[in-house]
C-alpha cells in the first residue's frame, strides 16, 4: 500500500516556464512534508519542506503548496532552469511517531529543455 | 562542514556472501537512518538510530539484515547470505534529534550501489 504517490514518472518543461510536480498521500497522520532532488549517482538533496499547519512555503524559485483536505501537495519551480533536471521525490512523515522516518514517493523525473 | 559519507560507493558480490556497508553521519547529528532504493522504486525505510535508544528496526525486510551504530556515530549495515533481490542503492541519512528543536530534516549520503550476482 503506497502511502505517498507521485503519479507522473516524468515531466518535460521548457526553460523559463513553470514546472509543477504533484504528490498525493493517504495517511492522515502525516504532518510534515519534504521535497528532495536527486541527481544520478548522488544521494537525495533536501530542497524544501512544509508543515501541515501551513498551506504554502516559498524559497526562491521553489514553492510548495499543501492542500490538507485533498491530501495533496505540489512543488512549483519558476522559472525552470536546465540545472533543475533531476528526479524529485516527495516525502512525508508522522512527527508523532517514534522516529522521523520518511515515507517516499517513487519520484518524478524532470527534464528542463533549453 | 562535511556531509554524510558512505563506503564503498559500489559493491558487487556473489549470492550467498555477506556484505557490510558503512555510514559516517554529519558531526553532531544524533539520528541516523538507513534506506534502500530498488530500481524504479522510491526510498524504502530500513532502520533508525537515535542516541542510545533502542533502534527502530521496523523496516528491515528480513533477519538477514542487521545494523549497528558504535559510539553514537558510525553505522554499519550488514546483509548476510545476500540474495539477488537485495540489489539496490543503500542510502544513509542523518539529522538532528527530535528533542533538539530542529525540524529533523534528513541529509543523505551518496549511497552504496549493491549488486548481487
Amino acid at each position: 500500500d503506497q502511502q505517498v504517490k507521485q503519479n507522473s514518472p516524468s515531466l518535460s518543461v521548457q526553460e523559463g516556464r513553470i514546472s509543477i510536480l504533484n504528490c498525493d498521500y493517504t495517511n492522515s497522520m502525516f504532518d510534515y512534508f519534504l521535497w528532495y532532488k536527486k541527481y544520478p549517482a548522488e544521494g537525495p538533496t533536501f530542497l524544501i519542506s512544509i508543515s501541515s499547519i501551513k498551506d504554502k512555503n516559498e524559497d526562491g524559485r521553489f514553492t510548495v503548496f499543501l492542500n490538507k483536505s485533498a491530501k495533496h501537495l505540489s512543488l512549483h519551480i519558476v522559472p525552470s532552469q536546465p540545472g533543475d533536471s533531476a528526479v524529485y521525490f516527495c516525502a512525508a512523515r508522522d512527527s508523532g511517531a517514534g522516529s522521523y522516518q520518511l515515507t517516499f514517493g517513487k519520484g518524478t523525473k524532470l527534464s528542463v529543455i533549453p | 562542514g562535511a556531509g554524510v559519507s558512505q563506503s564503498p560507493s559500489n559493491k558487487v558480490t556473489e549470492k550467498g556472501k555477506d556484505v557490510e556497508l558503512r555510514c559516517d553521519p554529519i558531526s553532531g547529528h544524533t539520528a541516523l537512518y538507513w534506506y534502500r532504493q530498488s530500481l524504479g522504486q522510491g526510498l524504502e525505510f530500513l532502520i533508525y538510530f537515535q542516541g542510545n535508544s533502542a533502534p527502530d528496526k521496523s523496516g528491515l525486510p528480513s533477519d538477514r539484515f542487521s545494523a549497528e551504530r558504535t559510539g553514537g556515530s558510525v553505522s554499519t549495515l550488514t546483509i548476510q547470505r545476500t540474495q539477488q533481490e537485495d540489489s539496490a542503492v543503500y542510502l544513509c541519512a542523518s539529522s538532528l534529534a527530535k528533542t533538539s528543536g530542529g525540524t529533523g530534516t534528513q541529509y543523505f549520503g551518496p549511497g552504496t550501489r549493491l549488486t548481487v550476482l
